[in-house]
């Protein structure tokens, strides 16, 4: 399968605490893309890091990426109740140019 | 603007029976793809369609599925003779372009249940 590999499978932390999720992928990527969703419903476009580049900053996100393991990690900082959601990595794989997702981190951040 | 939309949001059908799931991509954005994710996993990529080109049909699980675009827009799956394994959420998704680092819109989704 070419479906990539989310470490932890749940996280579950208190508000103001930081969230990592982990990624690993098995082929060579053009990028990396972070995707949040909300109950089981569409998928909402958080950050992308393309092959070339090994650190990336959005607002309270910080995503890493590792092509020699193969591997990234997406850091929420400070979270908050409503960062609660399932998030997922996907990578855009050099041979098919096609999103290929990973099978998600469930985040539940508690009041 | 509207972003991606699809109908209905939930379809309950019996074994066997045909249905079709509706997508209405953001305007102007090219690239159109058809992924299902099934209870609690990630998403399966099915079909995806570039403008005018022939569509990346290599994902779909078996002749049971097929997908059309009309007019470059509205996208229709089909599914015939539904089994139970097809219960799943349908979700679409747009891009401006199909291509590298383009980000991908997605719709809300269709949840199907065979009974």
């Amino acid at each position: 399968s070419q479906q990539g590999e989310e470490d932890p499978q749940a996280l579950s932390i208190q508000e103001g605490e930081n969230a990592t999720m982990n990624c690993s992928y098995k082929t060579s990527i053009n990028n990396l893309q972070w995707y949040r969703q909300n109950s089981g419903r569409g998928l909402v476009h958080l950050i992308l890091i393309r092959s070339n580049e090994r650190e990336k900053h959005s607002g309270r996100l910080r995503v890493t990426l590792d092509t020699s393991k193969k591997s990234s990690s997406l850091l929420i900082t400070a979270s908050r109740a409503a960062d609660t959601a399932s998030y997922f990595c996907a990578t855009e794989d050099t041979g098919f140019q096609k999103l290929v997702f990973g099978t998600g981190t469930r985040l539940l951040v508690s009041p | 603007g509207a972003g991606v939309s699809q109908s209905p949001s939930n379809k309950v059908t019996e074994k066997g029976k045909d249905v079709e799931l509706r997508c209405d991509p953001i305007s102007g954005h090219t690239a159109l793809y058809w992924y299902r994710q099934s209870l609690g996993q990630g998403l399966e990529f099915l079909i995806y369609f570039q403008g005018n080109s022939a569509p990346d049909k290599s994902g779909l699980p078996s002749d049971r599925f097929s997908a059309e675009r009309t007019g470059g827009s509205v996208s229709t799956l089909t599914i015939q003779r539904t089994q139970q394994e097809d219960s799943a959420v349908y979700l679409c998704a747009s891009s401006l372009y199909h291509g590298i680092g383009y980000e991908q819109y997605f719709g809300p989704g269709t949840r199907l249940t065979v009974t």
